[in-house]
């Protein structure tokens, strides 16, 4: 079985620039959240989207959005860029319920100039 | 309101220790899920073990074995006969039983283990 997908790996962008991430979930998996990991704050969760609704969200401003796909394929769109934003991007897929283990892609790395 | 304290910043041992990571979490829901995930230098999260809340037994999977206490709200991991390929960081992750069946993941903010040949 595939695991979880993430496009693209890296990505550099300016600052006031927005910037879109893929995620293509573990097949049969229907919710995918999505995670910022940086060196100061570590990891923190951003939203998670079950049958392309969002259905927890964490304490991120609304330039942090998201949404999910039919195919449970999701992306989230970051708009403008803060140097702050720059950070390891990681989605995570996972069959339902919040007990089920969550899978994790190896994240698109994002630096905002 | 939910914390995961991982209060051991780095730990290096010589290959073929054993050795512990520790994990503090708090919580005010009787039902809810601890995880711990492994992040080697590529990135990704390994997912490693899920324990609920009224399953304390302890667990043992080869090197690997974890200490449940609800008592003192811990959930420890220890890595026996430690190996160079398990140089990474481990973090330890909280999530609530909720109405909506909705995910968030509270991680710790991990333990750097490196070990050495």
């Amino acid at each position: 079985k595939a695991g979880v997908t993430q496009t693209p790996r890296y990505l550099i962008k300016t600052r006031g620039q927005q910037v879109t991430l893929s995620c293509s979930p573990i097949s049969g998996h229907r919710s995918v959240s999505w995670y910022q990991q940086t060196p100061g704050q570590g990891l923190q969760f951003l939203f998670e989207y079950f049958s392309e609704t969002q259905r927890n969200k964490g304490n991120f401003p609304g330039r942090f959005s998201g949404r999910q796909f039919s195919n449970s394929r999701s992306e989230m769109n970051v708009s403008t860029l803060e140097l702050g934003d720059s950070a390891l991007y990681l989605c995570a897929s996972s069959l339902e319920r919040e007990e089920d283990e969550q899978f994790f892609g190896p994240g698109t790395r994002l630096t905002v100039l | 309101a939910q914390k995961v304290t991982q209060a051991q910043t780095e730990i290096s041992v010589v290959e073929k220790e054993d050795v512990t990571l520790d994990c503090v979490y708090e919580t005010r829901d009787t039902t809810y899920y601890l995880f711990w995930y492994k992040q080697p230098p590529s990135g990704e999260l390994v997912f490693l073990i899920r324990r609920n809340s009224f399953d304390e037994q302890n667990e043992i999977s080869g090197r690997y074995s974890w200490n449940f206490q609800k008592s003192t709200s811990s959930f420890n991991f220890t890595i026996t006969a430690s190996q160079v390929v398990d140089s990474a960081v481990y973090f330890c992750a909280l999530s609530e039983d909720r109405k909506d069946s909705s995910y968030k993941l509270i991680f710790g903010s991990g333990t750097r283990l490196l070990v050495r040949p």
